[in-house]
């Protein structure tokens, strides 16, 4: 079955830092998504991505947030400047044109020290 | 003011016996889609099942069944015959406007269950 893969699973990194996450979403799925998920909370929106470019993006989504799908297969966040309170689990997702079910990958933990 | 509400943190449910997570929403939207996925303890998000609002019927799978009550906008979960493996955070989450364009899910607080032998 097909599916949304992230790199990585895990990373740590120093405030300051900047960060990259990947996401290979599943191969003819149209809309993209970054949700994240601050340990113990709800899950929420960051920011969804449709032909190139962002169609929506959430209040937490600020200046130091970018989307960008390089080629025909990834997806990626950047963070520019790591804070500690971003520190949280971070899900891509994609859903195909037409369809009802948005899927999720298993997420990349992102710590911030 | 919350668009979806679960309000039961923690759920217990012997093995072999059904559980209802409860789920209410809020929308102005006539078109809307409801959804129900499992977070296991590794953290990943495995989609469960979803209910459209014009769907006539209540979406079933497998041992998952959508009790859809759109007057009361509610859209509990129900699973049958409880297994160890169930024993995770179940989030309820809704998708507003044309469900198959792309719009964003907002999601409830989850509900833990716990599934006893």
């Amino acid at each position: 079955e097909p599916e949304v893969t992230q790199t990585p699973s895990h990373q740590v990194t120093q405030m300051g830092q900047e960060v990259i996450l990947r996401c290979v979403p599943i191969s003819n799925h149209l809309y993209f998504y970054w949700y994240r998920q601050i340990l113990g909370q709800k899950v929420e929106f960051l920011v969804s991505f449709y032909n190139n470019e962002i169609s929506e993006k959430s209040e937490i989504f600020d200046d130091q947030f970018s989307v960008e799908r390089p080629d025909g297969s990834n997806f990626t966040l950047k963070i520019r400047s790591t804070k500690l309170e971003d520190s949280a689990m971070y899900f891509c997702a994609s859903s195909e044109a037409g369809g009802n079910t948005i899927y999720f990958g298993e997420g990349s933990w992102l710590t911030v020290v | 003011a919350q668009k979806i509400t679960q309000t039961q943190p923690g759920m217990f449910v012997q093995e072999k016996e059904a559980v209802t997570l409860d789920c209410t929403y809020d929308t102005s939207d006539p078109s809307y889609g409801l959804f129900w996925y499992k977070q296991p303890s590794s953290g990943e998000m495995i989609f469960l099942i979803y209910q459209g609002s014009y769907d006539q019927q209540n979406a079933t799978e497998g041992r998952y069944s959508l009790n859809f009550q759109k007057a009361r906008k509610s859209a509990n979960l129900v699973i049958s015959a409880s297994q160890l493996g169930d024993s995770a955070m179940y989030f309820c989450a809704m998708r507003e406007g044309r469900v198959n364009q792309g719009g964003k899910l907002i999601f409830g607080q989850g509900t833990e269950l716990s599934v006893k032998p």
